[in-house]
């Protein structure tokens, strides 16, 4: 098991709340990525992080921010959760050279009602 | 621009018979090759990769895949599948010309492996 954590794993929401997303990693990776994936369907980038205070959008258009100030942490936020933003988030990382072997979290699962 | 397909949205397969699951990949300069496994209600698990040597790559749990290159296909194959086996499985190609090396995955191939 890769040691990236993702909290909460399941979160029940209601329309126009503030949320954020946390993830970490402990294998000192420079990379990370937060990805949105529907139940059972492909992932789509949202956003990715080359290293500290380096963020960039990906190719999916996302209202959600994040924010790389350490290493190990990359969280992401919705400042108004919307009922479409209902999905699965993942994040990953990897190292900055060789063959970028991305790892997974376990993922939070996000209901906006 | 580098994509990859899956063709196939699942594959169903007895028990202790053979498991192949189908990815296919473009990409401008030498591919990157990865497959992933999902379980419900978990991240993205690695399995196993091609970079460069030996066309046949051994992974996880049993789990192998051959890199063809005049066919352009990365699939990964078990002699015998098992039940637990049953999950969805995604192929991943990253372009060695992509500087900043992202990788574009497929839309996943269920498997269901019955008893």
């Amino acid at each position: 098991e890769a040691d990236i954590y993702q909290t909460p794993r399941y979160l029940v929401i209601g329309t126009g709340k503030k949320i954020t997303l946390e993830c970490s990693q402990t294998m000192g990776h420079d990379k990370m990525y937060w990805y949105q994936q529907d139940p059972g369907m492909e992932l789509h980038l949202i956003h990715y992080s080359y290293g500290v205070n380096s963020t960039e959008k990906g190719d999916l258009s996302s209202e959600s921010t994040v924010s790389r100030i350490r290493t190990e942490h990359f969280p992401l936020t919705l400042e108004s959760a919307r009922p479409s933003h209902t999905s699965q988030y993942l994040c990953a990382s990897s190292e900055y050279v060789g063959t970028d072997t991305q790892y997974f979290g376990p993922g939070t699962r996000l209901t906006v009602l | 621009a580098q994509s990859v397909a899956q063709p196939e949205d699942q594959v169903n397969v007895a028990e202790g018979n053979p498991l192949t699951v189908k990815c296919t990949y473009s990409v401008s300069g030498n591919p990157y090759l990865f497959w992933y496994v999902q379980y419900p209600n978990r991240g993205l698990q690695f399995l196993l990769k091609y970079i460069t040597g030996d066309n046949l790559v051994k992974g996880s749990y049993g789990f192998e895949a051959e890199f063809n290159k005049s066919q352009t296909s990365f699939h990964l194959k078990k002699p015998s599948a098992l039940v637990s086996d049953s999950a969805l499985y995604f192929c991943a190609v990253r372009d060695s010309l992509d500087s900043w090396g992202k990788l574009q995955f497929g839309a996943g191939t269920q498997v269901v492996v019955t008893p």
